[in-house]
């Protein structure tokens, strides 16, 4: 069964680069037609979309986040990133990975655990 | 991008209660609509999508319906394990919003 799981730092210091890495097990993330994306919840807020790609390149856009946000897939580890530039204490959230296998319907099917991820000095 | 606003914010229900929560779209959206359960520590789960699909393995209990700019999210019979926050979401176009959350519990 396909599973999704968050890994990287639980605090980073304002103005440098968070990176996220999603691990994907049971499964690849080489189908043509999946998209695999982030969301983030600040503690206690909602929850705000970030980014979403495919491994053929085709990408769904945060237009609030674009300029500061990449995400990439790396199809030998099974792994797909969040480079997020510049942070804020704004930049402070409940970091999820998720997937979605349905491009008419667009919904997020699998999501990760999630990761906590503090922005301070 | 387009706002989705859902009432009430919360509510309170018993198990066996017929409860539904509403979802309203700030421009039409059809049918793109999806639904989440979010329980206390844990990632939100997808419970309807495209307004009225019950996802795989998702009881029964929970329906979705509406088009265009109102929806709606019920639960016949609630039981314990729905005492949660759901969400509302837009997949019409980008960037893909949420819903503030109701909290039923």
């Amino acid at each position: 069964q396909l599973q999704l799981q968050e890994s990287g730092p639980g605090l980073v210091k304002p103005s440098e680069t968070l990176s996220l890495i999603c691990t994907v097990s049971g499964g690849s993330l080489t189908t043509d037609s999946d998209l695999w994306g982030w969301i983030r919840q600040p503690p206690g807020k909602g929850l705000e979309w970030m980014k979403s790609i495919s491994q053929t390149g085709v990408s769904y856009d945060n237009p609030s986040l674009k300029s500061r946000l990449s995400v990439s897939i790396d199809k030998s580890k099974n792994q797909f990133t969040l480079k997020l530039t510049s942070v804020s204490a704004a930049d402070t959230a409940m970091y999820y990975c998720v997937r979605t296998a349905d491009r008419e319907t667009l919904h997020f099917d699998l999501w990760g655990r999630g990761t906590l991820v503090t922005v301070s000095s | 991008d387009i706002q989705m606003t859902q009432s009430p914010p919360s509510l309170s229900s018993s198990v066996g209660d017929r409860v539904t929560i509403t979802c309203r779209a700030s421009q039409n959206i059809v049918t793109h609509l999806n639904w989440y359960q979010q329980k206390p520590g844990r990632a939100p789960k997808i419970v309807i999508y495209a307004a009225s699909t019950l996802q795989s393995g998702v009881p029964s209990r929970f329906s979705g319906g509406g088009a265009g700019t109102e929806f709606t999210l019920s639960i016949s019979d609630v039981q314990p394990e729905d005492f949660a926050t759901y969400y509302c979401q837009q997949s019409y176009t980008t960037p893909f919003t949420f819903g503030p959350g109701t909290k039923v519990d």
